[in-house]
């Protein structure tokens, strides 16, 4: 059973325009969510987080949506650049959980130019 | 070094044959983790370890599978029986502090391919 889930395995935009990422989670006890960027050969490296106490929470370009009621989060990412251009994992941790993350299956973003 | 270490970055072996992978986490980090990325999915956890406590082994699918750390630091993940179905990547990860949502660091990951 998938706590997180990113429903679009792929998403593709042009370069200036909006993108915008979304995931769904079913366990209420996650409290703390992440978003990780993945290029091809490397590690996941970490873009955002934003906690449940939140519902919004802004870095730059990057934005992070929570809304509790719906169990749903988004990234929004504006202007979208083709350096942006990876995949993005949502991931999901609750206290006593320690850092354990649930990442979900990643949505794969190409910035056109 | 400053990142995450892993090695091998690749490694290709024969179906029954026994891995063993390494990961050198962050100086200072004391929580280590492993997952692991089949083709076209997400990351499974497999592993964590914090400081001296048991680690956590849930996400571990078989017992084929088993992970120690050495010293606090160094990790290595040992697949014995290698099976076609353990082809992944294995990404390591560490943190500085548990429990206080720190976020994780990535390795590179080891591409693991078995025939």
């Amino acid at each position: 059973d998938q706590q997180v889930k990113q429903n679009s395995p792929s998403l593709s935009v042009q370069e200036g325009r909006i993108s915008i990422l979304n995931c769904d989670y079913t366990n209420s006890m996650f409290d703390y969510f992440l978003w990780y960027k993945k290029y091809p050969a490397e590690g996941p490296t970490f873009l955002i987080s934003i906690s449940s106490i939140k519902d919004k929470n802004e870095d730059g370009r990057f934005t992070v949506f929570l809304n509790k009621s719906a169990k749903h989060l988004s990234l929004h990412i504006v202007p979208s650049q083709p350096g942006d251009s990876a995949v993005y994992f949502c991931a999901a941790s609750f206290f006593n959980a320690g850092n354990m993350l649930t990442f979900g299956g990643g949505t794969r973003l190409m910035v056109k130019p | 070094g400053a990142g995450v270490s892993q090695s091998p970055s690749n490694k290709v072996t024969e179906k029954g044959k026994d891995v063993e992978l390494r990961c050198d986490p962050i100086s200072g980090h004391t929580a280590l983790y492993w997952y692991r990325q089949s083709l076209g999915q997400g990351l499974e956890f497999l592993i964590y370890f914090q400081g001296n406590s048991a680690p956590d082994k849930s996400g571990l699918p078989s017992d084929r599978f088993s992970a120690e750390r050495t010293g606090g630091s160094v990790s290595t993940l040992t697949i014995q029986r290698t099976q076609q179905e353990d082809s992944a990547v294995y990404l390591c990860a560490s943190s500085l502090v548990v429990g206080s949502n720190e976020k994780l660091f990535f390795g590179s990951g080891t591409q693991l391919s078995v025939l």
